[in-house]
């Protein structure tokens, strides 16, 4: 049972430069959901997947796309990279009457 | 909107004191409050989390006082320990979500010097 996985642990891109961050959970949970952290900005939700087959825009959607491809995966996708979206990606899961269960995070710097 | 305000932003004690970080939100429907640990370069990890048909809960050193009334919550640490040192995180899950959304506080660094 390896709970929340996320690849890559590292990427860099250079600016204008497109890639997807993918999640997924052996814990038979229908919500998933994107964070970012910023220095000092604590955790922000992107979007999120209350049950496979719906997607909802979080706090700060712009410049992101994303696809939940069954219930064990939810995928986060940088159309055209930007300095700004430099930060650590956390996925998450979670079941009814449970927690959310964070992955170990992705660090991603634009340049 | 959905907010969580959480003070203070950083906090330093001495080792084998207490150290307590507040919690404050607005959706008076909130009926979960989690209370997660990030330490440096990991993921946060949930230490404790009460409902709101409690008013504390205790997990050895650490407790969380829920008042639903003045809608604020507390975490509290007792003879706190180097290893003690992190990010605290509050979130709480507002009544109306059945979807498990959580509104996070912004963190609170804890410093426990040995």
């Amino acid at each position: 049972n390896a709970g929340v996985t996320q690849t890559p642990k590292f990427q860099v891109l250079k600016t204008g430069q497109s890639m997807t961050l993918q999640c997924a959970q052996d814990m038979n949970h229908n919500s998933m959901y994107w964070y970012r952290q910023d220095p000092g900005m604590g955790l922000r939700l992107i979007y999120y997947s209350a049950s496979e087959g719906t997607t909802d825009k979080g706090e700060v959607p712009n410049g992101y796309n994303v696809s939940r491809l069954n219930k064990r995966e939810f995928s986060l996708r940088l159309e055209s990279a930007a300095p700004s979206q430099t930060s650590v990606y956390f996925c998450a899961s979670y079941r009814a009457t449970d927690t959310q269960y964070f992955g170990p995070g992705t660090r991603l710097t634009v340049l | 909107g959905e907010n969580v305000e959480q003070h203070p932003s950083t906090l330093s004690v001495q080792e084998g004191d207490s150290a307590v970080i507040k919690c404050t939100y607005s959706d008076s429907a909130s009926n979960y409050f989690p209370w997660y640990k990030q330490e440096l370069g990991k993921r946060p990890q949930l230490i404790i989390d009460i409902r709101s048909n409690v008013g504390e809960k205790k997990d050895q050193r650490i407790a969380v006082t829920l008042n639903k009334t003045a809608k604020h919550f507390s975490l509290h640490i007792t003879e706190t320990q180097p290893e003690d040192s992190a990010v605290y995180f509050c979130a709480e899950r507002g009544g109306s979500s059945n979807t498990g959304k959580l509104i996070f506080g912004q963190g609170t660094t804890l410093q426990v010097k040995p």
